[in-house]
């Protein structure tokens, strides 16, 4: 099935330092969506991407799509404490007709942040 | 309104109980989904309901047993469950199932098998 790599595992930043995920898949993807979910919490839906190179930004996080709809990143510029959590990237597979679309997530990136 | 409730927020069961998670939306969102997540992993979809029909089984033992009594409920029934199943369990809904598809999901149950 399709599935996405996602790396790093963890990270750990100072607060103000910048950080990235990045996502990877071996196939091209339809779209890529971003979750966020915090320590205790369930994930939350950050956004969508679905044209190729697509450039999208939110306050301090940018999401980029890949030119082969191949790979994504979230970057944070200037990590805050409330950015801790979970980023997950998923995807849905790319295929035409039928209707068993399935959210499939990257393992995931922990991001802590010292104050 | 884009909440999705679950109750219990906590369940400890034993492994010869039987109970059950439920999940509630009134987004109008035709298509409810259970993952079941552990620590430090990515939630796992487990069902899908599309249409309050079951669309997707990801091969799921039997004693988890899901329903659908309408559009805006989900229940996941629980018997005869192993400590492995201890986890996180999601609910979620969509618009509809299909590609490119937001899921809202809900805040979980933490469930505890002894």
């Amino acid at each position: 099935g399709q599935q996405v790599m996602q790396i790093p595992q963890y990270q750990h930043v100072q607060e103000g330092e910048d950080f990235t995920t990045y996502c990877n898949s071996s196939t091209t993807l339809s779209n890529i969506q971003w979750y966020k979910q915090r320590p205790g919490g369930h994930p939350v839906f950050l956004i969508q991407l679905v044209k190729s190179g697509e450039v999208k930004k939110q306050k301090r996080l940018t999401f980029q799509f890949g030119e082969a709809k191949k790979n994504s990143s979230l970057h944070i510029t200037a990590t805050q404490t409330t950015d801790v959590g979970t980023y997950f990237c998923a995807c849905y597979p790319h295929w035409r007709g039928g209707s068993n679309y399935k959210l499939t997530f990257g393992k995931g990136t922990l991001l802590t942040v010292n104050p | 309104d884009t909440e999705v409730t679950q109750t219990p927020k906590h369940l400890v069961m034993g492994m010869t109980n039987k109970k059950s998670l439920k999940c509630e939306q009134h987004m109008g969102h035709r298509a409810m989904y259970w993952y079941k997540q552990k620590a430090k992993k990515p939630p796992e979809l487990m069902f899908v309901y599309s249409y309050e029909k079951l669309s997707i089984n990801e091969s799921v033992p039997s004693r988890f047993s899901p329903e659908c009594p309408n559009s805006s409920l989900l229940n996941l029934h629980l018997h005869a469950l192993q400590p492995e199943d201890s986890a996180l369990y999601l609910c979620a809904s969509s618009r509809q199932q299909g590609a490119g598809e937001t899921q809202y999901f809900g805040p979980g149950t933490r469930l505890l098998v002894l």
